[in-house]
Order: structure tokens, then C-alpha cells, then sequence
């Protein structure tokens, strides 16, 4: 596998499920990234990691709560949403530290459709 | 606050014809400058970046994009568009600094090209 990889690629859950989306990146990157990308919406950033430590959390639901247990992995744990979460979930990588700077590597996403 | 607007929602060129996609950000600070394309189904590609230096920029698939601090613009053209072109395309300004920075996306314009 190269560049950043995600899966399922997607992945239809009622609102009582609980499901997790994973992502891998293969670059040696040490920053990582969760968007959220609705139809007609701007690409909404959720969550960044940088060398393992959330250092953003775009004031997004608690129904999503990541995970980041190294460099390479990052996960989106899902419980209990709601049918306007439905959209592509993202994934990106980029060299640590500078997270506005650095380019960004995405995945080619998980389409979620919640019912 | 910081900000990306790309006035066109959905631009529509014949095959062979020049293209511009607008940009314009709002950063206090001198930006750093991104154009990346999404294919459908796809993640985003990285085309070409601005961070300093000579204000015209080049990128992949012969694409540029040109700087302009007066304006706060950073459009992106390529002189004849491929059927392949087709695709949406997102302008962002890196934003913060360090560990707490991020990439701000415009809205996105979905370009169509007629045969």
C-alpha cells in the first residue's frame, strides 16, 4: 500500500450502531487529520493529531471520538449519529508540526450514510 | 477570521479553451496558498502551493496559479483544458501557526468540459 489508505470505502449504519472508520498512512508522516465533506459545504475540518496528540478539535460532536494510537493510524469511532452526519469522511497526512504549512496527503475517503 | 471564497460554484469550458478558477482569501498574515482538484470518488490531489518568493506558481497537469497580494487572489489557470479536467476544484490558505495550524478550503468550483 502507498499514500494514505482508508477503509471501509464506505458504509451504510443505523443510528444505534457503532462503527469505526480507520485510516493508514504510508508517507512517515506524523500528522494526521479527520474532514468532513458534505454535499454543497466546504470541506469541514474535525480533528488533527500531530506526533500522536489531538491538537485541534473543531468543536465537533462527541458522537465522534477519535483515535490516534501511533503515527501511521488514525481511527473515527461512530456512535449513535444522526442521518445529517451522512457525507465523505476524509483522511489526510502531512509532516508533523506545521499542520498549516505542510502539504496534506488524502485518502480517498469513506462514504457514511447514516439511516 | 480567516477565510477562502471561490466565487463560482460550477464553471463550464469547451475542450481546448483557457481556464481560470477565481480565489480570494482573507489572512492577516502572508498566506500560505494551495490549489488542490477532487475527481469524483476521489480524495484531493495537491496541484500546487504557494508559500513565497516568485508569484507564479507551477504545477502538476499544467496547471498555475498566479499571487496577488493587492487583490488577495490566488487564481489558478491552465491554457487548455482535457476532457480529464473535469473535477472539482478547492483553493485553501494555511492558517496559524505550528502544532495549531490548519488548512482553511474554499467552497469549492466543479468544473464541467464539453467536448
Amino acid at each position: 500500500e502507498t499514500g494514505v489508505t482508508q477503509t471501509p470505502r464506505h458504509l451504510v449504519m443505523g443510528m444505534t450502531n457503532k462503527k469505526s472508520l480507520k485510516c493508514e498512512q504510508h508517507l512517515g508522516h506524523n500528522a494526521m487529520y479527520w474532514y468532513k465533506q458534505s454535499a454543497k459545504k466546504p470541506l469541514e475540518l474535525m480533528f488533527v493529531y500531530n506526533f500522536k496528540e489531538q491538537t485541534e478539535n473543531n468543536s465537533v460532536p462527541s458522537r465522534f471520538s477519535p483515535e490516534c494510537p501511533n503515527s501511521s493510524h488514525l481511527f473515527l469511532h461512530l456512535h449513535t449519529l444522526q442521518p445529517e452526519d451522512s457525507a465523505l469522511y476524509l483522511c489526510a497526512s502531512s509532516q508533523g508540526g506545521l499542520a498549516g504549512v505542510n502539504e496534506q496527503f488524502f485518502g480517498p475517503g469513506t462514504r457514511l450514510t447514516v439511516l | 477570521a480567516q477565510s477562502v471564497t471561490q466565487p463560482d460554484i460550477h464553471i463550464t469550458v469547451s475542450e481546448g479553451a483557457s481556464l481560470e478558477l477565481r480565489c480570494n482569501y482573507s489572512y492577516g498574515a502572508t498566506p500560505y496558498l494551495f490549489w488542490y482538484v477532487q475527481s469524483p470518488g476521489q480524495g484531493l490531489q495537491l496541484l500546487l502551493k504557494y508559500f513565497s518568493g516568485d508569484t507564479l506558481v507551477q504545477g502538476i497537469k499544467g496547471f498555475e496559479a498566479e499571487f496577488k497580494r493587492s487583490q488577495s487572489s490566488f487564481n489558478l489557470r491552465k491554457p487548455s483544458v482535457h476532457w480529464s479536467d473535469a473535477a472539482e476544484y478547492f483553493c485553501a490558505v494555511g492558517a496559524g501557526s505550528g502544532n495549531t495550524g490548519k488548512l482553511i478550503f474554499g467552497q469549492g468550483t466543479t468544473l464541467q468540459v464539453k467536448p
